[in-house]
Parts: C-alpha cells; structure tokens; sequence
C-alpha cells in the first residue's frame, strides 16, 4: 500500500538547536515535497525534490535545507531554529505531472520553545 | 507567482444543506484544479479535481471550473456531520501545487 511515513510525529526543540525531519516514501514517485501548515496561510511549500540528489526551492525557503539522499527518503533541516519555525511540516510524494495529487504524510508538529 | 485564495474562511451548514465553497487563483495559464479535505490532525487527501471548464460529478460532490473568470468552486449536496473538516484547494501551474488558505466546515446536526 502506497504510503508516506514522517518522524518524529512530534518534536520540541529549543531555540538555536538543530532540528531534522525525516519523511520515507514507498510509492516509488520520482517527485517529493516539504510544507509548513499555520492557521490562515494553508500549505506553503518549503522545499521539493525531482530525485535521489536534488533539491529544489519552493516558496519560503528561507532557514531551512533539504536533502534527498535516495529516492525513498527526504529529510528537512533547521540549521538554527526559531520560534517562527514553530508549526506543522508535512511531507509529499507524488508523480511528475499535474494530473496526480501527491499523497501526504501525517505531519509533524514542531514546537521551537 | 501563483496566488490563491479561498472563501469564506468557515462555514456551519445543518445537516442536508447544500455547502458551496470558493477558490480564486492568478495564474491564467494553470492547469490542474484540485480540492483536498482534511480531518482534523490528519493529512490531507485529494477530493477530486477538473482539469477542463466545465462541471464534475463525482457522488454527492461537484467541481465547477471557469478559467476565464480564475475561478474554481466545491459544491457538496445533502451535506453530513462526516464532512466537517477543512477544505484546501489547490492549483498547479508548474512542478507543484500551490495551496489556498482553506474553508473550515462544519455541518451541525
């Protein structure tokens, strides 16, 4: 069954420290996506992927990396976190192509205290 | 850039009630239409999309599109406290979807 798995579901951090999230994919799509949810702005892209050892800037880059070492696994980074970077991130996977909706993880909901 | 926004913000509808939500975009030369509804604390799962102006059917739901007018809408018949959620709509004009601000419903028994 096709499925997107994020850890950690939950993760409180301190201002400052390193944060990785980690998403792992077995659709075998070629295409994957990092989002941020907050009340009153949807989903906003972060980062995507076309493939093992691309990526690629979406709309709010700014703080954060990616990295996609295989074509299974694609993490997201918080070199220096801020309290602004407090939210829920999602990951997707999907197939190149506007006429397939990516199928998304459960989120992860990220606290920076 | 692509903008894409939603009305109204929240909606209580009763149970049976006719439930039409709105999503504007800017971008003339998009071509994929999505809706996505999302539970709370889950992830969010495609609806249905149009990819052409026009109408589709799918159960008790419907998707009106008008890319003259840069305007896509849900329409959900006999509405059920099941479809309480948030709606997001979503547009792709590229490599990925941009997302509007999504409609909270609500449908009270």
């Amino acid at each position: 069954e096709a499925a997107v798995t994020q850890s950690p579901r939950n993760k409180v951090a301190v201002t400052g420290g390193k944060v990785t999230l980690s998403c792992n994919q077995t659709n075998n799509h070629n295409n994957m996506y990092w989002y941020r949810q907050d009340t009153g702005h949807g989903l906003r892209l972060i980062h995507y992927s076309y493939g093992a050892g691309s990526t690629e800037k979406g709309d709010i880059p700014d703080g954060y990396k990616a990295s996609r070492p295989s074509q299974e696994n694609f993490s997201l980074i918080l070199e220096l976190a801020t309290p602004s970077q407090t939210s829920v991130y999602f990951c997707a996977s999907g197939d190149q192509g506007g006429n397939q909706a990516p199928l998304f993880g459960e989120g992860t909901r990220l606290s920076v205290l | 850039q692509q903008n894409v926004q939603q009305s109204p913000e929240s909606l209580i509808v009763p149970e049976g009630a006719r439930t039409s939500l709105n999503c504007t975009f800017s971008d003339s030369a998009s071509q994929y239409f999505w809706w996505y509804r999302q539970h709370s604390g889950k992830a969010p799962k495609a609806l249905m999309s149009i990819f052409s102006n026009g109408e589709k059917e799918e159960g008790r739901f419907t998707i009106h599109l008008n890319k003259a007018s840069l305007h896509f809408s849900l329409h959900i018949r006999d509405s059920q406290p099941s479809d309480s959620a948030l709606y997001l709509c979503a547009v792709n004009s590229g490599t990925y979807q941009r997302f509007g601000t999504g409609t909270k419903l609500q449908v009270v028994p």
